[in-house]
């Protein structure tokens, strides 16, 4: 059973900031908030994950609220090779480190 | 470039064959996945292995498919016999106990499997 609650599509323009919510209330206190994205036809691709700090690396942000029930997955400036349906994804640290993967977003970057 | 290998990437079979698909994880990677994904269902873990052991099946439709890992850079996904609404692109996945720092997992490319 997914544990997280993602809107199903949202647009963004190129060069702008995307911001993908994910609902993620009952995720334990040894649970990480992962992120994947999938782009048409390959397999997912790991963006980024957190614990209750928010993280950053060179594909986007993470932002995790203080109550740990929601985050943001930040993408600065979109292109269009960002089209894909992104996953977020809670996961045990230790021990059943399963990735279910739910519906995920579908983020259409367009020019 | 370290990667993972799905072969073949497309499988077109009959009805009642066995289908063999192979995954060469990440030289390294001690945990092993594999998924299976079609439009209805989204992606489905079907198995994943940790040392080359077992850890979840419970995905998988035991009476008609198996998982194994012969050694540590191949694990398998057997259909026998195979059915049409096993058609799906099957993915593999490895990567790194969660004891470690970095335990994201990398997917290979994914086996197109048709069955008519």
């Amino acid at each position: 059973d997914a544990k997280t609650t993602q809107p199903p599509s949202m647009d963004c323009a190129e060069g702008r900031a995307a911001n993908l919510p994910c609902n993620h209330s009952t995720i334990s206190g040894n649970e990480y908030v992962y992120w994947y994205r999938q782009i048409h036809s390959q397999g997912p691709q790991y963006i980024i994950h957190g614990l209750k700090n928010n993280e950053t690396n060179e594909m986007a942000s993470l932002i995790i609220t203080e109550d740990r029930k929601s985050s943001t997955l930040i993408l600065p400036h979109a292109t269009l090779r960002d089209t894909a349906v992104y996953y977020c994804i809670v996961r045990a640290r230790l021990g059943g480190d399963k990735l279910i993967f739910g519906t995920g977003t579908r983020l259409q970057v367009f020019p | 470039d370290a990667r993972v290998t799905q072969t073949p990437r497309h499988k077109v079979t009959e009805m009642g064959q066995e289908v063999t698909m192979r995954c060469q994880p990440i030289l390294g990677h001690n945990t092993v996945f594999w998924y299976r994904q079609t439009m209805m269902q989204g992606l489905e873990l079907l198995a994943y292995f940790r040392n080359r052991a077992p850890l979840d099946d419970s995905g998988m439709p035991k009476d008609r498919f198996s998982a194994e890992m012969p050694d540590a850079t191949l694990a398998t996904l057997k259909i026998q016999p195979s059915e049409p609404r096993d058609s799906a692109v099957y993915f593999c996945a490895s990567g790194l106990s969660p004891d470690r720092r970095d335990t994201e997992a990398f997917f290979g490319q994914g086996t197109r499997l048709t069955v008519v």
